[in-house]
């Protein structure tokens, strides 16, 4: 079964500084996609970003960027001029090969602060 | 396009009652999920399900059940309550291809007392 970790629980950063949360996993599998989610206090869950293993390229969505070390199973978020509308619960997330488990890390509660 | 309707949004229930948390998808989404979230913690896996009639536990089954008579609808059955099920949950679906995106319902806040 695969883990996700998120070693930070909370985090903080000023409103336009740049901030990087953590994730690590552990799977056995070669192919898989990792994902970032984002829990405003509305609890929707909302899609940052995504990674597919294969890739070596990192993912980026405007502000928003990863670094990706697939021998370390390293997948960290990193969030550029950050914005008092990113406070909120972030997700990693994994899905596996054959794409029928999504599995959660523990989630990094993100404060920004003005 | 509803997406994933979850109801309902809040309940209580006392130690002992039985509930079903209901989920419906209109997005024909093969694979669907039940999650529960405690307060400042991750999402934890109860059930899934990957088509109509095929489910399977996650990590956190104990104390639930779930069916898929359909592919729209994917309902949780809490049967003999505990305050230790008092959480906020979340149904959600993918379509059946890798890296897509999962949709949520807006989760149902469960208060066992």
């Amino acid at each position: 079964a695969q883990t996700v970790t998120q070693s930070q629980p909370e985090m903080s950063v000023q409103e336009a500084e740049t901030v990087t949360l953590s994730c690590t996993y552990d799977t056995s599998e070669n192919n898989y996609y990792l994902f970032w989610y984002k829990q405003p206090p509305s609890r929707q869950m909302i899609l940052v970003i995504r990674q597919e293993a294969y890739k070596q390229q990192n993912a980026t969505e405007n502000r928003f960027s990863v670094n990706f070390q697939k021998a370390a199973k390293s997948f960290s978020l990193k969030i550029s001029d950050s914005q008092l509308g990113d406070t909120a619960m972030y997700f990693c997330a994994f899905q596996n090969n054959a794409g029928n488990m999504l599995t959660f890390g523990g989630g990094t509660r993100l404060m920004v602060k003005p | 396009n509803a997406g994933v309707t979850q109801t309902p949004k809040f309940r209580i229930l006392k130690i002992g009652q039985s509930m079903t948390l209901q989920c419906t998808q209109d997005m024909n989404h093969n694979y669907m999920y039940w999650y529960r979230q405690d307060p400042g913690m991750g999402l934890k896996l109860i059930y899934y399900s990957v088509g109509a009639g095929i489910t399977d536990k996650g990590e956190v089954p104990n104390g639930y059940n779930v069916s898929r008579s359909t592919t729209e609808d994917f309902p949780l059955r809490l049967e003999l309550a505990a305050p230790s099920q008092t959480s906020v949950y979340f149904c959600a679906s993918i379509q059946r291809s890798l890296g897509t995106e999962a949709f949520f319902g807006q989760g149902t806040r469960l208060t066992v007392v």
